[in-house]
């Protein structure tokens, strides 16, 4: 089956930092992978999707992801972190035999808190 | 548009009550899901559907049905409320199931059964 795990339930970053929240896959069959984002208290947001077109995908908010298909990674950066970043990140895989293209498999979840 | 909508925001069941939550979507998509959310485990999967008429199992569906008779609604029911159900419940939809297309979630329905 397809799992994704993500590396660091939480995160702490000063304003300006850089942010890394790490994604691994596993896949037997090319992933479509997303990162979504969650503030308090509200749904999930897409933040970015690999889709395999370029390996590096740009989202919304500053923030972008590389997908390596060599470490099995998708992590999620963003050069300068915002206080307005402060939420929970989820990582997400679909597609192939396994799932449609719709069909998520999220990870634990990444508590980004970023301290002034 | 309103999106995806949900309602209760916020429910307390009593242990072996039945109740019904409701989610509406208002972007002629074909399909639709429910996922329970729980501190460390992320999103898990219910029930999805992939249009009206078609529903079908996902990761974790034992205490739930669910059915799809609108393109719009997509109604999810606990038979016998149980203290594991306590969660919160995010409704989903998206385009169509054969792509990778962007899913809108609601806001999420807070469950506690005590």
């Amino acid at each position: 089956a397809q799992s994704v795990t993500q590396l660091g339930s939480h995160v702490s970053v000063s304003e300006g930092a850089l942010v890394l929240l790490r994604c691994n896959y596993s896949s037997s069959v090319p992933p479509y992978l997303f990162w979504y984002v969650q503030y308090p208290n509200q749904g999930l947001q897409l933040l970015l999707k690999y889709t395999s077109a370029a390996t590096l995908v740009k989202g919304i908010n500053g923030f972008e992801a590389e997908f390596k298909k060599s470490e099995t990674s998708f992590h999620l950066t963003k050069p300068s972190a915002h206080m307005s970043d402060a939420a929970e990140y989820f990582c997400a895989v679909s597609g192939g035999r396994e799932t449609s293209g719709s069909r998520l498999t999220f990870g634990e979840g990444t508590q980004l808190t970023v301290n002034p | 548009n309103a999106g995806v909508t949900q309602t209760p925001k916020f429910q307390v069941l009593k242990t072996g009550q039945s109740m019904t939550l409701q989610c509406a979507q208002d972007m002629n998509h074909e399909y639709m899901s429910w996922y329970r959310q729980d501190p460390g485990m992320g999103l898990r999967l219910i029930h999805y559907s992939v249009g009206a008429g078609i529903t079908d199992q996902g990761e974790v569906p034992n205490g739930y049905n669910v059915s799809r008779s609108t393109t719009e609604d997509f109604p999810l029911r606990l038979l016998s409320a149980a203290p594991s159900q306590t969660s919160v419940y995010f409704c989903a939809s998206s385009y169509s199931e054969a792509r990778p297309y962007e899913q809108y979630f609601g806001p999420g329905t807070r469950l506690t059964v005590t």
